[in-house]
């Protein structure tokens, strides 16, 4: 089982919906990533969280630590968010192994006009 | 800031041939990672430096991977001989701290083995 797990795998949405894309991870975390990466190959940091929520335009992201899970959503989706959508733990193990990002294998979107 | 610069963007070569990836880091940040990315395996850390020292390189796989960072301004990774199976798209990021702070990512390197 992997240490990072992301649902669903693809996504396929009408512009204008609410789009939910989840994450849940099996270690003990420091930090959590969301990332976005374009068709391009770029790939952009959107949130870093360890507890709560943050609200970035129409982009939020939750984490839920007791639960070891978080969620991305997107309100009013445009087909400008179609991206791969990747969520990123940080170890809060020690010695070398703190700070290692670990990926989910990420969540394909793609929002249709 | 330019952000962090890769370099090549793009590189296409023979198996057997020697490799070398290059990475500016964003000044002033004393962490930088290297990561690869394939569609089998997702984005993977190879290795990652602290003030130019590498502290973990368990994800590199195998030796003929190396990687170096002679000043706080750059780092390289070198693969020698390179394989098929190395092709993929290699990161670098760097960051301000290895537990809190946002990573920032280069455009990455597509590489290409035939």
């Amino acid at each position: 089982k992997n240490e990072v797990e992301q649902s669903p795998q693809n996504l396929t949405a009408q512009e204008g919906e609410f789009i939910t894309i989840n994450c849940s991870y099996s270690v003990g975390i420091s930090a959590l990533h969301w990332l976005q990466q374009h068709p391009g190959g770029g790939i952009v940091s959107l949130f870093m969280l360890s507890s709560g929520k943050k609200k970035h335009g129409r982009l939020i992201a939750t984490i839920n630590i007791q639960e070891k899970h978080s969620s991305l959503h997107i309100t009013a989706s445009h087909p400008r968010d179609s991206a791969v959508y990747i969520c990123a733990v940080r170890s809060n193990a020690g010695g070398t192994s703190y700070g290692k990002l670990t990926f989910g294998q990420g969540t394909i979107l793609t929002v249709h006009p | 800031d330019a952000g962090v610069i890769q370099s090549p963007r793009h590189e296409v070569t023979e198996m057997g041939q020697e490799v070398t990836l290059r990475c500016k880091p964003i000044s002033g940040h004393d962490y930088l990672f290297w990561y690869r990315q394939t569609m089998m395996r997702g984005l993977e850390l190879l290795i990652y430096f602290n003030n130019n020292v590498p502290i973990d390189d368990s994800g590199m796989p195998e030796d003929r991977f190396s990687a170096k960072m002679p000043n706080a301004s750059f780092s390289t990774l070198k693969i020698q001989p390179s394989e098929p199976r190395d092709s993929a798209v290699y990161f670098c990021a760097s960051s301000l701290d290895r537990g809190s702070k946002t990573q920032y990512f280069g455009p990455g390197t597509r590489l290409l083995v035939l």
